[in-house]
C-alpha cells in the first residue's frame, strides 16, 4: 500500500527560528514528489522535486529529495508569523492521471 | 492564473440529505479530483475524472457519486449524508499528464 508519512505533526517555533519538516514514503512506480503550503484557504504549490540531491529553493524556503532514503525535507529558515500554515507533502504515484498521495501534513505554528 | 472555484465555502446539512459540492476550473485541464480533508488523515482522494463523463474511484469512494458533464465542472454527490461525511472537501484540477494539481478553497461540511 503506498504510503507517505510527514513529522512532525505539529510544530510551534518562534519568528526567526529556522524549522526543517520531514516526508518520507513508500510508493511504487514514484515520479515526482510535491509540497504545498495551507493556510485558511486553498493549498498553494511550493516546489516539485523529481531527482535525488539537487536543491530547489525560493527565498527562505528550500527543498531537498533522497530517492535513495526515501525522503524529502522542507526547510525555512528565519521563519516569520506568515509562515504559520499546514505544509502537505504529495507524491505522484506515475499513473496516468496524475494521482498523488498525502502524508497527513506537518502543522506549523510561528509565534511573534 | 489557474481558477478553481467552489461553490460555498461552509454548509449544514442533516442526516440523509442529498448534497451537492460543485467544482468549477477556468484553465481548461482534462483531470478533476474531489479530496476529503480530517485532522490528522490528511488529504484523502474520493474520485477524480480526466474526461469528460469518465471518473474514477480514488481511495474513499463509498457513499460518494461524482459527475462530470462539461470539462470545466465536477460534482461530487452525497446520495444520502452521514455525520461521518463532515469534513473539509477540496478540489482540484491539472492537466492530463501534469505533476502539479490547483487546489480550490475547500467547502467545509457539516452533518448533523
Amino acid at each position: 500500500e503506498d504510503k507517505v508519512v510527514q513529522s512532525p505533526l505539529s510544530l510551534v517555533v518562534h519568528e526567526g527560528d529556522t524549522v526543517t519538516l520531514n516526508c518520507s514514503y513508500e510508493v511504487t512506480n514514484f515520479r515526482s514528489l510535491l509540497w504545498y503550503k495551507q493556510e485558511k484557504k486553498a493549498p498553494t504549490f511550493l516546489f516539485m522535486l523529481t531527482s535525488s540531491g539537487i536543491e530547489k529553493k525560493s527565498g527562505r524556503l528550500s527543498s531537498i529529495l533522497d530517492k535513495k532514503e526515501l525522503f524529502s525535507i522542507l526547510n525555512i529558515t528565519a521563519t516569520q508569523t506568515g509562515d504559520s500554515a499546514i505544509y502537505l507533502c504529495a507524491v505522484n504515484r506515475g499513473t496516468s492521471y496524475g494521482k498523488l498521495t498525502f502524508g497527513q501534513g506537518t502543522i506549523l505554528t510561528v509565534h511573534p | 492564473d489557474v481558477k478553481v472555484t467552489q461553490s460555498s465555502r461552509y454548509l449544514v446539512k442533516r442526516t440523509g440529505e442529498k448534497v451537492f459540492l460543485e467544482c468549477v476550473q477556468d484553465m481548461d485541464h482534462e483531470n478533476m479530483f474531489w479530496y476529503r480533508q480530517d485532522p490528522g488523515l490528511g488529504l484523502r482522494l474520493i474520485y477524480f475524472s480526466y474526461d469528460v463523463k469518465m471518473k474514477e474511484k480514488g481511495d474513499i469512494p463509498e457513499g460518494y457519486s461524482v459527475s462530470r458533464e462539461k470539462k470545466e465542472r465536477f460534482s461530487l454527490i452525497l446520495e444520502s449524508a452521514s455525520t461521518n461525511q463532515t469534513s473539509m472537501y477540496l478540489c482540484a484540477s491539472s492537466f492530463l499528464s501534469g505533476n502539479e494539481q490547483y487546489f480550490g478553497p475547500g467547502t467545509r461540511l457539516t452533518v448533523t
